[in-house]
């Protein structure tokens, strides 16, 4: 079935460092890809997303390039804040008629000052 | 006024006793959700409703049940709350296959 690995946290970073988080999907098809942002006490807020091959996503300084031959979609930002502080969930929406998403288990991000 | 709101958003509860979380929505939305957040786990689907006579189980329905009482209400409920259904529970709704918008959480505790 379909499936979302992110990679593990906690990540912890200083202030002005470069962002990677991986994910990598497992899907039938051609799904649609997200990268959610839950920040302290909130609910899930969308940040980026693509739906076809070779799209890219951004917002807010993040980038997210859908790579079909590597199934990923790795997000990336160049200079982290402390405010960034949150954690990140990868999700796929496949293209079935329920469309509905699957979530990794999510990255806690720490910018330390 | 959030567009999506969930209530209560904090609740402490025995073993045994039922609980109902409310979830409503000002967006106009066709499509609602209910997810389980467990840490380490991410995010599992517990309900979905594609209209108000539509309901479906997600992946972990077993121990709940649900009401979509009009387009903008969706209700999730533990009919005898256990000990593992401690978590972080959020609503979301969309409208067809766009974006979801979440909720800001109820965090239930069962003792």
């Amino acid at each position: 079935g379909n499936s979302v690995t992110q990679m593990e946290g906690p990540v912890t970073l200083s202030e002005e460092a470069f962002l990677t988080i991986n994910c990598t999907y497992t899907a039938t098809g051609y799904p649609s890809l997200f990268w959610y942002v839950q920040y302290p006490g909130e609910g899930l807020q969308l940040l980026l997303k693509a739906t076809k091959a070779d799209d890219k996503g951004s917002n807010k300084g993040f980038e997210a390039t859908y790579r079909k031959e590597t199934t990923s979609f790795h997000l990336e930002k160049g200079s982290v804040q402390v405010s960034d502080s949150a954690v990140y969930f990868c999700a796929l929406r496949d293209g079935g008629s329920q469309g509905n998403l699957i979530f990794g288990k999510g990255t806690k991000l720490s910018v330390k000052p | 006024d959030a567009d999506v709101t969930q209530t209560p958003r904090n609740r402490i509860t025995k073993t045994g006793k039922r609980i109902m979380l409310e979830c409503s929505q000002t967006k106009g939305h066709d499509r609602m959700y209910w997810y389980r957040q467990d840490p380490g786990l991410g995010l599992r689907l517990i309900y979905y409703s594609f209209d108000v006579k539509d309901i479906n189980k997600g992946e972990i329905s077993d121990g709940y049940s649900v009401s979509r009482q009009a387009q903008a209400k969706f209700s999730l409920s533990l009919e005898s709350a256990i000990p593992n259904q401690t978590a972080l529970y959020f609503c979301a709704t969309s409208q067809g296959g766009q974006p979801q918008h979440f909720g800001d959480g109820t965090r239930l505790s069962i003792l």
